[in-house]
């Protein structure tokens, strides 16, 4: 089935090490997205693709960045993370109206 | 900018029975669509249900249908006949029509715990 596939499922890092989070969809959406959800909290929208285009979020923090180099793949790059970035991270596409989710990467960060 | 309010952090319902999640939104836009996804404990983001504004007949699922009330601002979700599986976290979310060659953001509510008793 065409799906949105996030890899690792939970992925644990140390404070300031950086980490990089990856998405692959099989759906040829043109959209991808990268939203934040911590605990008990909506998930909020840090920054997505249009095609290449790169649309960052106004307060997305410097310390997260994203890489897209081809349809498929998309990837999640935080330089220096800190606990408050501990959180399950969403990867989305979409193409017309409708939005894929994938599963999550958890990341605890000690 | 547009705003989603779910107003019940939590919600219990006994199994076979009804309930109703509320959900309001706020927007100057008159063309945008509305979803309410549902995600279980650790698990995938599900699409439950999807509105789109200019559509007066509102939105049906099988056991799940919505209550859409474009003037005022409200979209609220009837799950009848609740089963076990449907405990979960639902989200309200909102979306712009898409623009020629454009995407929109997903804007999210804080979602609504709901527990499924047996």
């Amino acid at each position: 089935d065409a799906m949105v596939i996030q890899n690792p499922r939970y992925q644990v890092t140390q404070f300031g090490k950086p980490v990089t989070l990856s998405c692959s969809q099989t759906l040829n959406h043109n959209v991808m997205y990268w939203y934040q959800q911590k605990s008990s909290q909506a998930p909020k929208l840090l920054f997505h693709y249009y095609d290449k285009d790169f649309n960052n979020e106004a307060d997305t923090p410097d310390n997260f960045q994203s890489r897209r180099p081809n349809t498929s793949f998309c990837f999640l790059d935080i330089r220096s993370p800190g606990l408050g970035d501990a959180a399950m991270y969403l990867c989305a596409t979409s193409r017309r109206d409708g939005y894929t989710f994938g599963s999550g990467t958890r990341l605890t960060v000690v | 900018a547009q705003t989603v309010t779910q107003s019940q952090p939590e919600m219990s319902v006994q199994e076979a029975e009804t309930v109703t999640l509320s959900c309001t939104y706020d927007t100057s836009e008159s063309d945008y669509y509305l979803f309410w996804y549902k995600q279980p404990p650790s698990r995938q983001m599900i699409l439950v249900i999807r509105q789109e504004a200019y559509k007066q007949q509102n939105a049906t699922e099988n056991r799940f249908s919505v209550n859409f009330q474009k003037a005022a601002k409200s979209f609220s979700l009837k799950i009848s006949d609740s089963q076990l599986g449907d405990a979960a976290m639902y989200f309200c979310a909102y979306r712009r029509a898409r623009r020629e060659g454009g995407s929109e953001k997903l804007v999210f509510g804080k979602g609504t715990k709901l527990t499924v008793n047996p």
